[in-house]
């Protein structure tokens, strides 16, 4: 099984901030099969970015993806309101599909 | 509008069964891998089954192989998980999902003699 390790657990920061998730894989993970989320509470998860770096539908381009292989990023350049939230990576390289344990962005 | 409804979910008693139901609108259930995903109550969240739309291979989570069953009906455009002999740490939140990017609201599931 695929581990995907997310750092750090908690992340406080104000509104204008940039973010940094990292999301790191316990082996190589194919580009195109890492994904990710954000939750907010009492909501279903809603995809941000797929391939590693290209932005769903809808997504602002404050939000990319970087990284290859066992180690990922999401970047926020400039926290709004709205994105304080929990953020999952995914991976669907090989079964049993696994997401990482979240990063949870609160407000400083 | 291009929706997932989830229904089904409920209080049962461990070893009981349900099934979960997950109607498509806005387009097909075939038309696309469909997953359902589980939330227990503050946690993390974790894959529980998949189907793919090409020739209907079928995963299960380890936690669930030999309980759970996935299923389509492509005529009723409906997705659905058959759960059998539930345990307490099968009380989740369970999302059904088209792709990546299409997910319903999600049915609980609560466990509870």
């Amino acid at each position: 099984e695929i581990v995907l390790t997310q750092s750090p657990g908690t992340l406080s920061l104000s509104p204008g901030e940039r973010a940094t998730l990292s999301c790191r894989a316990s082996q190589s993970v194919f580009r195109s099969q890492l994904a990710w989320y954000l939750q907010k509470p009492g909501q279903a998860p809603r995809l941000l970015i797929y391939g590693a770096s290209t932005r769903a539908t809808g997504i602002p381009d404050r939000f990319s993806g970087s990284g290859s292989g066992t180690d990922f990023t999401l970047t926020i350049s400039s926290l709004e309101p709205e994105d304080f939230a929990v953020y999952y990576c995914q991976q669907r390289s090989e079964w049993p599909l696994t997401f990482g344990g979240g990063t949870k962005v609160e407000i400083k | 509008e291009v929706q997932l409804v989830e229904s089904g979910g409920g209080l049962i008693q461990p070893g009981g069964s349900l099934r979960l139901s997950c109607a498509a609108s806005g387009f097909t259930v075939s038309s696309n891998f469909m997953t359902w995903v589980r939330q227990a109550p503050g946690k993390g969240l974790e894959w529980v089954s998949i189907i793919y739309n090409d020739d209907d291979t079928t995963y299960y989570a380890d936690s669930v192989k030999g309980r759970f069953s996935i299923s389509r009906d492509n005529s009723k455009n409906t997705l659905f998980l058959q759960m059998n002999s539930l345990r307490a740490e099968d009380t989740a939140v369970y999302y059904c999902a088209s792709g990546l990017d299409i997910w319903g609201q999600g049915t609980m599931v609560t466990l509870s003699s």
